[in-house]
C-alpha cells in the first residue's frame, strides 16, 4: 500500500456541485497538506495541519475547506466547484520538522465543467 | 519573501549530454533545500535534502550541490528514464512560513534517444 492514499484519482464534477477529495497516510506523521498544482504556476498551499485540532490556511484557501478526521485522514472540499479549480491536486504529510521532507500522494485531477 | 527560483523552465538533452539545473532561493535563513522528481500525472518523489552549504548528495546519475544563494541539480550522462519535472523547495529557519516547504515551479528536462 501507498504511504500516501488519495481518492479519487480521477473526477469530473459540475459547476456549483460540492466535491470532498479524501487523503489517508500511514507514515504516523502529525503533519499533513494539500496543494494544488496548475501549469506555469507550480505547487500551491491551499491548507495544511500540524495535528488533529490545528489547521491553518495557505495561500490559496478561497473557496476550500478542509477536516481532519484523525491522525491519518486529512479531506478537502470545494464547496461550490468552479471551472478555475480545476487542477491536480497533492495531498502531503511530513514528520515534526519537515526534515526528510515531503511524501506526497499520487493526486487527483479534477475537472471543473 | 521567501522565495524560489528554477531555471531553465524546460531543457532538452541527448541521451549522454551532461547538464545542470539550477535554484536559487531567497530565504531569511535556510533550513533546509530539497529536490524532488515528478512524473506526468504523478505525485513529486523526494531525491535529495541539502542542509548547509558546501553539502553534496549523490544518487545514480543525479548529484545536487548548495551553495549560500543556490542549488545545482547535475545530470551526468542522462537516459530517456530521467525525462521529468524537478521540483526545488526550501525550508526557512524562521517562522515566517510555518516550516512549510517553499516550491519553485519546476524544471522538465526531456531526454532523446
Amino acid at each position: 500500500d501507498a504511504d500516501v492514499t488519495q481518492t479519487p484519482r480521477n473526477r469530473i464534477t459540475k459547476t456549483g456541485k460540492r466535491i470532498m477529495l479524501e487523503c489517508s497516510q500511514t507514515k504516523g506523521h502529525d503533519r499533513m497538506y494539500w496543494y494544488r498544482q496548475d501549469p506555469g504556476l507550480g505547487l500551491r498551499l491551499i491548507y495544511y495541519s500540524f495535528d488533529v485540532k490545528d489547521i491553518n490556511k495557505g495561500e490559496i484557501s478561497d473557496g476550500y475547506s478542509v477536516s481532519r478526521q484523525a491522525q491519518a485522514k486529512f479531506s478537502l472540499s470545494l464547496e461550490s466547484a468552479i471551472p478555475n479549480q480545476t487542477a491536480l491536486y497533492f495531498c502531503a504529510t511530513s514528520g515534526p520538522r519537515a526534515r526528510e521532507g515531503y511524501t506526497f500522494g499520487s493526486g487527483t485531477r479534477l475537472t471543473v465543467v | 519573501e521567501d522565495q524560489v527560483t528554477q531555471s531553465p523552465e524546460a531543457l532538452r538533452l541527448q541521451e549522454g549530454e551532461s547538464s545542470s539545473l539550477n535554484c536559487s532561493y531567497t530565504v531569511s535563513g535556510l533550513r533546509g533545500l530539497f529536490w524532488y522528481r515528478q512524473d506526468p500525472g504523478k505525485g513529486p518523489e523526494f531525491l535529495f535534502t541539502l542542509y548547509s552549504a558546501g553539502e553534496e548528495k549523490e544518487k545514480e546519475r543525479l548529484k545536487a550541490t548548495l551553495t549560500k544563494k543556490e542549488s545545482f541539480l547535475h545530470i551526468t550522462a542522462p537516459k530517456p528514464e530521467d525525462s521529468a519535472t524537478y521540483l526545488c523547495a526550501v525550508q526557512a529557519v524562521d517562522g515566517g512560513s510555518q516550516g512549510n516547504l517553499i516550491f519553485g515551479k519546476g524544471t522538465k528536462l526531456s531526454v532523446k534517444p
